[in-house]
């Protein structure tokens, strides 16, 4: 099955500077990679995904790359804020069974 | 839409009791998904179910956990003699079939055992 890894662990950044995310994944049939951000007690929120027929994609201050040969894809927060601070999950999709990483938890500091 | 309802929000359980939290996918969706997330910990996969169908349950512990998807109802995630261990968050997420952009998960249930 998919084996989805994440990196780092956690990220402590200055408020305004910019973040990044990196995760690999197994299944080279994987087509769909969401990234969730989870505050603390609540569910994971969807903030941005990507399918494989994409390199890249941007929402505001939230950026998605995607690199299906080398099988990696990261999030990129730019600008990043006080609100940004949360865990941050990748996910990978391959026939409705999809995997998480182990999350990176992201601190901005003011 | 009510959106993934998962209850209860909070579930205290004494060592050796059954717990049973129940998951009830958005209105058209007939996929749901399992995730434990122990304290400070990850997403951990348990079992992926249709109605009346379990997919896949390699994530789930060989004994005492037990999952359904009846044809009507709630989805069932069912612990028996629960052990310290079993303390955590647990997740539910749905999907329509086939559908990518609908995958969206509950509030979670946290089972704490006593």
């Amino acid at each position: 099955g998919e084996n989805v890894e994440q990196h780092p662990s956690t990220l402590s950044v200055q408020e305004g500077d910019s973040a990044v995310i990196k995760c690999t994944y197994s299944d080279s049939a994987s087509n769909y990679f969401p990234w969730y951000k989870q505050e603390l007690g609540k569910r994971p929120q969807l903030i941005i995904d990507i399918r494989s027929n994409v390199g890249e994609k941007k929402d505001q201050r939230i950026a998605v790359t995607l690199n299906k040969t080398a099988k990696h894809f990261s999030l990129h927060i730019t600008e990043t804020q006080p609100e940004d601070s949360a865990v941050y999950f990748c996910a990978a999709l391959n026939n409705n069974d999809m995997r998480f990483g182990a999350g990176t938890r992201l601190t901005v500091k003011p | 839409n009510a959106g993934v309802m998962q209850n209860p929000r909070h579930l205290v359980r004494r060592r050796g009791q059954e717990a049973r939290l129940r998951c009830s996918p958005m209105k058209g969706h007939s996929h749901v998904y399992w995730y434990r997330q122990l304290p400070e910990e990850g997403l951990k996969f348990m079992v992926y179910l249709q109605k009346e169908n379990i997919i896949d349950e390699s994530g789930m512990p060989k004994e005492r956990f037990s999952a359904e998807f009846p044809k009507e109802g709630p989805s069932i995630l069912r612990i028996q003699q629960v052990v310290r261990g079993d303390s955590a968050a647990y997740f539910c997420a749905s999907s329509p079939f086939g559908n990518d952009y609908g995958y969206t998960f509950g509030s979670g249930t946290r089972l704490t055992v006593v």
